[in-house]
């Protein structure tokens, strides 16, 4: 699975949107893009996956270059328990859903 | 709202002594995983099970670690003897993976804190 590379730490005001990029240089064609993130103490969540386009759900929106090189996750608006662990998490299609977790970017919201 | 459990939520143990964790899936769902997150090392998955079948379980250090489903609704996770370094959170996850293909969204329960002296 391609190697991904996410800055270790970000801030953000509550209410504002929440910008978490993630390099993948190396994905392949048949390789989806996933977003998991862990509140302290808690169990990975998912939050979102994409292959080429764009994604959207409740919780976030997924922003995929065309390239497909790096990726963005957004969260709107940002919320004091949206502070998390995030995963940006390369997973291969053929695969059998194997996640393979780095370290992740550690999403702290200010009041 | 359907979820992950297991149990024990906290253990402490003594080294030498056996460990057995268990997980109850999802209902409905056949795949399930086993994870070990330490601060060093991160999450790393050590065993995978799809409709109660074993298929991988390269991340399992063999000699002191077992993972069974007995049944579908019950995966367990056995360490004999267990060691300091295996003080971790282990967290189980299911999923649901149709015929031939792959899961697409893992669920996580809240994890089991072990710690052995």
């Amino acid at each position: 699975d391609a190697k991904t590379t996410q800055p270790p730490s970000m801030d953000c005001a509550e209410g504002r949107a929440a910008n978490l990029p993630c390099n993948h240089s190396t994905i392949s064609g048949n390789e989806y893009v996933y977003w998991y993130r862990q509140i302290h103490s808690q169990g990975p969540q998912y939050i979102i996956h994409g292959l080429k386009n764009n994604e959207t759900n409740e919780m976030a929106s997924l922003i995929i270059t065309e390239d497909r090189k790096s990726s963005t996750l957004i969260l709107p608006h940002a919320t004091l328990r949206d502070t998390a662990v995030y995963y940006c998490i390369v997973r291969s299609g053929t695969s059998y859903g194997k996640l393979t977790f780095g370290q992740g970017t550690i999403l702290t919201v200010h009041p | 709202d359907a979820r992950v459990t297991q149990t024990p939520r906290h253990k402490v143990t003594e080294m030498g002594q056996e460990v057995t964790m268990r997980c109850q899936p999802i209902l409905g769902h056949n795949t399930v995983f086993w994870y070990r997150q330490t601060m060093m090392q991160g999450l790393e998955l050590l065993a995978y099970f799809r409709n109660r079948a074993p298929l991988d379980d390269s991340g399992m250090p063999k000699d002191r670690f077992s993972a069974e489903m007995p049944d579908a609704t019950l995966a367990t996770l056995k360490i004999q003897p267990s060691e300091p370094r295996d003080s971790a959170v282990y967290f189980c996850a299911s999923g649901l993976t149709p015929d031939g293909g792959w899961t697409d969204t893992q669920y996580f329960g809240p994890g089991t804190r072990l710690t052995v002296l």
